[in-house]
């Protein structure tokens, strides 16, 4: 059971919006503003898409947009291509010793 | 160009050891925190274990507290884990990752470990 809480899949159309929510507590995603959002393609290395809750890293397009509200933090896909077909996985800065860095179960997002 | 490449899995029996490492290139790797970060088959990204710029820190977490040992030679520009007592759990993809500030940056391709009778 993975600390922060995710849906397992999200779907949609191609040029559709989609939002996948990351639930923790006010201990990790509630407590600091250091949530971000990776991109991982089966086989090859996850990628950042969002930091800071709401940053978006160069090169990253800016469909891809980050929010939080309280102990829930959002990923919105807009204008959803095929290319963004993947798995989604949310991270949050926890401060404990042994488990500063906590991660959400993944989301797949299927393009339909 | 930011380059990370992990070595060292394979197939190793339960109780095994194994030392995975990874070559960093393209920031100034002594300044930054260094993580790897595991995957098991269908599950999610589970973090492992952090060193700081000069590893003067270290952190793991509780599931391979005593079992593993994070390093890095910033000579070399690279990040180790020395893995012993391994279990049928530990069995998992491993990635490197660079703590860009406060997320992971970028990620290495990973190593799969497999622990196995």
């Amino acid at each position: 059971q993975s600390a922060l809480t995710q849906p397992r899949s999200v779907s949609g159309s191609p040029g559709q919006s989609v939002t996948i929510s990351c639930t923790g507590t006010s201990s990790d995603v509630g407590g600091y503003n250091y949530v971000s959002w990776y991109q991982h393609h089966p086989g090859k290395a996850p990628k950042v898409m969002i930091y800071d809750v709401s940053q978006r890293p160069s090169g990253v397009p800016d469909r891809f947009s980050g929010s939080k509200s309280g102990n829930t933090a959002s990923l919105t896909i807009s204008g959803l291509q095929a290319e963004d077909e993947a798995d989604y996985y949310c991270c949050s800065y926890s401060g404990t010793y042994t488990s500063p860095w906590v991660f959400g179960g993944g989301t797949k997002v299927t393009v339909l | 160009e930011v380059q990370m490449v992990e070595s060292g899995g394979g197939l190793v029996q339960p109780g095994g050891s194994l030392r995975l490492s990874c070559a960093a290139s393209g920031f100034t790797f002594s300044r930054f925190w260094m993580h790897w970060v595991r995957q098991v088959p269908g599950k999610g990204l589970v973090w492992v274990s952090g060193i700081n710029g000069d590893g003067s820190s270290t952190k793991y977490a509780d599931s391979v507290k005593g079992r593993f040992t994070i390093s890095r030679d910033n000579a070399k520009n690279t990040l180790s884990l020395q893995m012993s007592s391994l279990r049928v759990e530990d069995t998992a993809v491993y990635y490197c990752a660079w703590d860009s500030g406060w997320h992971f940056g970028f990620w290495g391709q990973g190593t799969q470990v497999t622990v196995s009778s």
